[in-house]
């Protein structure tokens, strides 16, 4: 692995269907986030993770959770999807350090919510 | 609220130079970061301001004025390759980026 991984590349999903989307970072970063992208917007911070152990909610959180049970995985849990849930969702991590703030963009997971 | 300013789209020709710009209000700031994104790619890393001034990194340069809550991002030279959309976002007092809608830079040969 080399830099930040997703899974999966893309997905159709029923409505009411729980999902749960995988990035994984081999960085030894400190901070990750989930991103959403949607056409014509910023990109816009669901969750995010300070250091394993800690999450916190980003602008648009409802309908989604996290976990960071250690410093490389962070999943992004959709309990029950609805069709707004479409859009590409993008992990992302960082040092998280003073000076170190920038972040690195996994591939993107595209999701289509029916 | 906290608002990042970039034109939609901009179009320009190969080997000339283009300037996006980029107007922000945020509360607090902690730094303007740069990024590319090729159609269908992640966003990538170009280039970090925090101080007044223009920085530059080969046929990229970006400035910032913090007083005016403005940059820009210079490209020289320009490739097919640069065609992409550059996004712009502001770190705030919470150490969170606030991002820009991003601008779809055209070439044209």
């Amino acid at each position: 692995i080399a830099g930040i991984t997703q899974a999966p590349t893309s997905q159709i999903l029923a409505a009411g269907r729980r999902m749960t989307l995988r990035c994984t970072q081999d960085m030894r970063h400190n901070a990750m986030y989930w991103y959403r992208q949607d056409l014509g917007l910023g990109l816009r911070l669901i969750h995010y993770s300070n250091t394993a152990g800690t999450t916190g909610k980003g602008e648009v959180p409802d309908g989604y959770s996290v976990s960071r049970a250690n410093t490389d995985d962070f999943p992004l849990t959709l309990a029950s999807a609805v069709p707004s849930q479409t859009s590409v969702y993008f992990c992302a991590s960082s040092d998280g350090l003073a000076g170190q703030e920038t972040q690195y963009f996994g591939p993107g997971t595209r999701l289509l919510v029916l | 609220g906290q608002n990042i300013d970039q034109p939609t789209e901009m179009t320009a020709t190969e080997g000339a130079i283009v300037q996006i710009n980029c107007t922000y209000q945020t509360s607090g700031f902690n730094g303007l970061f740069w990024y590319q994104q090729h159609a269908g790619e992640a966003p990538t890393f170009l280039s970090y301001n925090v101080l007044d001034g223009l920085e530059e990194k080969g046929r990229f340069s970006s400035f910032l004025s913090r007083s005016k809550g403005y940059s820009y991002l210079l490209l020289k030279e320009l490739q097919m390759k640069d065609s992409a959309s550059y996004l712009c976002a502001v770190m705030d007092s919470n150490y969170q980026l606030i991002w820009g809608a991003g601008t779809k830079l055209i070439i044209k040969p």
